[in-house]
């Protein structure tokens, strides 16, 4: 079985700063990895994935995540935030062995002050 | 813009009423899904179709009735629900074929369901 751990439920950040949220996840087989962005009244946005090859993965809007599988982390972080980059974010991950189940973390609500 | 669209945005029912909800993708996935999603928790998945058959049902309560007419369409039948019933439903896709099944999922922005 798989499961996702988001450390922080809510982060609050200054425009401009830059910002990790953090995702560790536990699995005894190969599995996916991915980043959601949700905004108010919208659905589940793809911010990133990693898959295979570079652990470094540059996504949407500026973000990147980096793929350590010894600790069995997948960081999302973003060198300087905007005020529209509030929203929930999600981590998620699928094993590769071919499922259609994917584990989504509890999520990290992140609040960009002015 | 999403690829995969909802319909209605917002629904309000009784608990005796019968309402569908509907998802439409044009995106050549075979890989269909309903989530539901409680405020602030991450989504819960109810059901997977895959090549326009029931791949996976999480338990579902029988008030939920999935039904894909087609590979591009996916219907949520509604009849009895119960006020916990309210919750965000989102629908997905995914592109199962070729190596990797496990595609990204593509989210659609939801119905915002009120059992009343």
């Amino acid at each position: 079985a798989q499961s996702v751990t988001q450390l922080d439920s809510h982060v609050s950040v200054s425009e401009g700063t830059p910002v990790l949220l953090r995702c560790n996840y536990s699995s005894s087989v190969s599995v996916y990895l991915f980043w959601y962005v949700q905004y108010p009244n919208q659905g589940l946005q793809l911010l990133l994935k990693y898959l295979s090859g570079s652990t470094l993965v540059k996504g949407i809007n500026g973000f990147e995540a980096e793929f350590n599988k010894s600790q069995t982390s997948f960081h999302l972080r973003k060198p300087s935030v905007h005020i529209s980059d509030t929203a929930e974010y999600f981590c998620a991950v699928t094993p590769t062995s071919g499922t259609y189940k994917y584990i989504f973390g509890t999520g990290t609500r992140l609040k960009v002050l002015a | 813009d999403t690829e995969v669209t909802q319909t209605p945005k917002h629904l309000v029912m009784g608990m005796t009423n019968k309402k569908s909800l509907k998802c439409e993708q044009h995106m050549g996935h075979r890989a269909m899904y309903w989530y539901k999603q409680k405020a602030k928790k991450p989504p819960e998945l109810m059901f997977v179709y895959s090549y326009e058959k029931l791949s996976i049902n999480e338990s579902v309560p029988s008030r939920f009735s999935p039904e894909c007419p087609n590979s591009s369409l996916l219907n949520l039948h509604l009849h009895a629900l119960q006020p916990e019933d309210s919750a965000l439903y989102l629908c997905a896709s995914s592109d199962p074929t070729g190596k990797r099944v496990n595609s990204p999922l593509h989210f659609g922005n939801g119905t915002r369901l009120t059992v009343t």
